[in-house]
């Protein structure tokens, strides 16, 4: 499967546990960005990577979370003191931009369900 | 902040006629807007995209419209199949790269 790939599915915490999640966009996509979806909604922006610079990331977002994407391929979310609250569906998304076209089309991964006790 | 409501959480719809969904916005109208569908337990798959100086696009049996004067997108699925029962989401692109979505809208077809 060459598609968006996200690890682990399913995550079990404990209030105040940190929690790390990867993602691995399709190989060729420079773009990447991380959404959190609870049910009943769409999904949130979080933040977006375009190859390993960091560009945006929501006014919403905790000091708690933080994304990597070293290398410009594969990136990591970590969740510190995870709250409850925090509890979701993390999602990926990949894309390939075009330097002068400011839209894509993004391709989002199964995501990763975070549940914290 | 901006709004999007799309319309009634939960559509039923007869097989074999036109669903239609719609979605309403507030405040700036997006250079892009682009509808998903999303199947339960998977990830939104991009359907289409039109640009705010687009009225329509079609692709098959999917037609979006795109009314800047109402800021409002429609979404028309004609002759609607079993197979089309999804949830569908708009969401809005200001050309920064990030999307903003809406809650979705239900999608059920019935036999």
């Amino acid at each position: 499967d060459t598609g968006v790939s996200q690890d682990p599915r399913h995550k079990i915490t404990k209030r105040g546990q940190n929690v790390t999640f990867r993602c691995d966009p399709i190989s060729e996509h420079n773009r990447l960005y991380w959404y959190r979806q609870t049910l009943g909604q769409g999904p949130e922006f979080l933040t977006y990577f375009q190859n390993e610079a960091q560009l945006e990331k929501s006014r919403l977002l905790s000091d708690r979370f933080s994304a990597e994407r070293p290398k410009g391929s594969f990136s990591t979310l970590e969740i510190q003191r995870t709250e409850q609250r925090d509890s979701a569906m993390y999602r990926c998304a990949s894309s390939y931009g075009t330097a002068g076209v400011n839209t894509d089309t993004q391709y989002f991964g199964p995501g990763t369900r975070l549940t914290v006790l | 902040s901006q709004k999007i409501e799309q319309n009634s959480e939960a559509l039923n719809i007869q097989e074999g006629k036109t669903a239609t969904l719609t979605c309403n916005y507030t405040n700036y109208s997006p250079a892009y807007l682009q509808w998903y569908r999303q199947d339960p337990g998977r990830g939104p798959v991009f359907l289409l995209l039109i640009r705010e100086n687009e009225k329509e696009k079609r692709k098959e049996r999917l037609k979006v419209t795109f009314d800047t004067t109402l800021k409002q997108s429609l979404f028309h699925i004609t002759a609607s199949q079993p197979a089309d029962s999804a949830t569908y989401l708009c969401a809005l692109d200001f050309g920064n790269e990030k999307l903003t979505f809406g809650t979705g809208t239900r999608l059920t077809i019935i036999p």
